[in-house]
């Protein structure tokens, strides 16, 4: 079946780039996700990226996607302690259907 | 985008006892919400997609009759742990799909003591 895989911790200083990698399965895949997620809390959408599309930049989120190695990336520029949470990466093949999560990448981030 | 919301956001209830779960969709008119529960440090499975009038769609190794799903309106789904068990214990969170993305709510920690 389908599958997401991320490295499941990344501990940066404050001030530097984050990077954050996803792999996936599945060729099908038309929507690629990246959601945060605090302590105890929900999903908060970061950004998404469609698979004709090679990258994407939205003020300090920079998406990368090779499609060829099936291979997203979350750059963060800048990175502050508030970036600190655990990153999903999760893809679907349809809008509006579920998502397939990989099992999340805590971000440690030290002043 | 859509507001989705859950309530309560935290229930501790007895083993064998049976929880009610409630997810709105404020905004947005869902005529298929998704439920997902997440374990402790691991990443969100999904159980189960509920159908605005109809029955919903479990995945495997999920069992419909622990689980009770319930969507109504178009604006609520229900999701009811019946009978629940310590291993019951979760965060369970829905969520609704727009045409690029998805809406989740903010989750509800279930406890079973």
């Amino acid at each position: 079946g389908e599958d997401v895989e991320q490295s499941l911790f990344l501990s940066v200083r404050e001030g530097d780039s984050s990077v954050i990698n996803c792999t996936y399965t599945d060729s099908s895949s038309t929507y690629l996700y990246w959601y945060k997620q605090e302590p105890g809390a929900g999903l908060q959408l970061l950004t998404y990226i469609f698979s004709n599309m090679d990258m994407k930049q939205d003020q300090r989120l920079t998406v990368l996607l090779n499609k060829k190695d099936k291979h997203l990336s979350l750059r963060i520029a800048d990175t502050q302690t508030g970036d600190s949470a655990i990153y999903f990466c999760a893809e679907t093949g349809q809008a509006g259907t579920a998502l397939i999560f990989g099992k999340g990448t805590t971000l440690s981030v030290s002043s | 985008g859509a507001v989705v919301s859950q309530h309560p956001s935290r229930v501790i209830c007895k083993s064998g006892t049976s929880v009610k779960i409630e997810c709105r969709s404020l905004d947005f008119q869902a005529t298929t919400m998704f439920w997902y529960r997440q374990f402790p440090k691991q990443s969100l499975m999904l159980m189960a997609t509920s159908n605005e009038g109809s029955k919903a769609t479990y995945e495997q190794g999920v069992e419909k009759d622990k689980f009770l799903i319930n969507h109504a309106s178009l604006t609520l789904s229900t999701l009811t742990v019946t009978s629940a068990h310590p291993e019951d214990s979760s965060f369970y969170i829905c969520s609704t799909g727009g045409t690029y993305e998805q809406y989740f709510g903010p989750g509800t920690r279930l406890t079973v003591t």
